[in-house]
């Protein structure tokens, strides 16, 4: 059974960099059937897609966080990461890693971590 | 705001039927697929609907899924109380080159 596991510090400084890694474990990382995706989620708001990775580390980013984010993969690790830099609290959000089908336009994510609150505060 | 637009909430009471809508465009829904998440209280949301009307393997037939022009509909046949949940409408919008969320729906079985 494929599972995914977030990671990494669930609180961050104003203007530092939010990191996440996303474990994979029932899986390989390699697998031509995925897509490896960033979701989060503000407290009380619903989700949003902030961008996803291809094993060969093809990405794709929202365009509105596109100068701040990247995400990398490790394939030797079975991870996929997340770095958001310049944080501010608008960054605050449950932060969900999961599985995207086919290609990083598709909208079914059908497998997903437990998610990892972060939040961004002094 | 989001470009999917949902009613932020439906109710109805124990085996009754609810609709949920998504309201979208021709950058979207239009000419993508459209798929349905369900999200438990305190839990990753769970795929529900793909491509537009289909199931995922133990997904009961009382949740369905349609799609016209632009707008998506979500149905949900003898409501029960573990359907209490948010409910989001996601596809790919070609105009904002990214994959998109709707506002949300939240049912509530009276």
């Amino acid at each position: 059974q494929l599972q995914l596991q977030e990671s990494g510090p669930g609180l961050v400084k104003p203007s530092e960099t939010l990191s996440l890694t996303c474990t994979v474990s029932g899986a390989s990382i390699s697998s031509s059937s995925y897509y490896w995706g960033w979701i989060r989620q503000p407290p009380g708001k619903g989700p949003e897609w902030i961008g996803s990775i291809y094993y060969l580390g093809n990405t794709h980013y929202i365009p509105s966080l596109k100068s701040r984010l990247t995400i990398s993969v490790d394939t030797s690790k079975n991870q996929f990461s997340l770095k958001l830099r310049s944080a501010t609290a608008a960054d605050t959000a449950v932060y969900y890693c999961a599985t995207q089908r086919d290609y990083y336009g598709s909208g079914i994510f059908d497998y997903w971590g437990q998610g990892t609150l972060v939040t961004v505060s002094s | 705001q989001s470009v999917l637009t949902q009613p932020p909430s439906v109710s109805a009471a124990p085996g009754q039927k609810v609709t949920i809508s998504c309201s979208g465009s021709n950058s979207n829904i239009e000419h993508n697929y459209v798929t349905w998440y369900q999200q438990l209280p305190g839990t990753a949301p769970k795929v529900l609907i793909y491509d537009n009307n289909k199931r995922p393997s133990g997904i009961p037939d009382r949740f369905s899924g349609s799609k016209s022009g632009t707008s998506a509909t979500l149905g949900i046949t003898g409501l029960q109380t573990g359907d209490e949940a948010d409910y989001y409408c996601v596809t790919w919008d070609s105009s904002l080159s990214a994959v998109i969320f709707g506002g949300g729906t939240k049912v509530t079985v009276l």
